[in-house]
């Protein structure tokens, strides 16, 4: 599986949008980029997930680049309940692992 | 709510017990994984069951043993652990279809060996 590479922290004002980077340079053609948070303590829950084009559903939206090394979590209007560990994950097909990094600290402030 | 529930949510053992993990999901999905979250540390995958058979086994110590009796089932059977298996243990399950694997985790069970 492609490795990822994200900023370990980040802080975003509350009401504004939250962009999270990651970086996955080594992807391969057929390999989904997942984004996964977790509220402190919890299980990690899904966000969303692509393969080339860009995603958006009720939680946020998925901006992958057209090279696909890089991708975007935006969550439109960020709240102080969205402060998490959010993680970045590439999984090729066939594969049950995913491989957690440490992700990036998402704080909203009010 | 997930559809996937863990019992119990804390558990405080000795070094010398055998205790159990649950695990339940009511997705319908076709795999189930157990996943441990020491502190300050990644997740780390222990076992996937795919079908109800495992198909992988992450070099995880022999004091951890997983079953899986049914599809929406699965346990962890705890004995003989060290203190440095404290930590959050996750279960997770995921329709595995072509191309895609999204996983559903429960909220875990805090463990503490003491």
């Amino acid at each position: 599986d492609a490795k990822t590479t994200q900023p370990t922290s980040m802080d975003c004002a509350e009401g504004r949008a939250a962009n999270l980077p990651c970086n996955h340079s080594t992807i391969s053609g057929n390999e989904y980029v997942y984004w996964y948070r977790q509220i402190h303590s919890q299980g990690p829950q899904y966000i969303i997930h692509g393969l080339k084009n860009n995603e958006t559903n009720e939680m946020a939206s998925l901006i992958i680049t057209e090279d696909r090394k890089s991708s975007t979590l935006i969550l439109p209007h960020a709240t102080l309940r969205d402060t998490a560990v959010y993680y970045c994950i590439v999984r090729a097909p066939g594969t049950y692992k995913y491989i957690f990094g440490t992700g990036t600290r998402l704080k909203v402030l009010a | 709510e997930t559809g996937v529930t863990q019992t119990p949510r804390h558990l405080v053992m000795g070094m010398t017990n055998k205790k159990s993990l649950k695990c339940e999901q009511h997705l319908g999905h076709n795999a189930m994984y157990w996943y441990k979250q020491s502190a300050k540390k990644p997740l780390e995958l222990m076992f996937v069951y795919s079908l109800e058979e495992r198909v992988e086994n992450n070099s995880v110590p022999s004091r951890f043993s997983p079953e899986c009796p049914n599809s929406s089932h699965l346990f962890l059977h705890l004995h003989t652990l060290q203190p440095e298996d404290s930590a959050l243990y996750l279960c997770a399950s995921s329709q595995v279809i072509v191309g895609e694997n999204i996983q559903y985790f429960g909220a875990g069970t805090r463990l503490s060996v003491l």
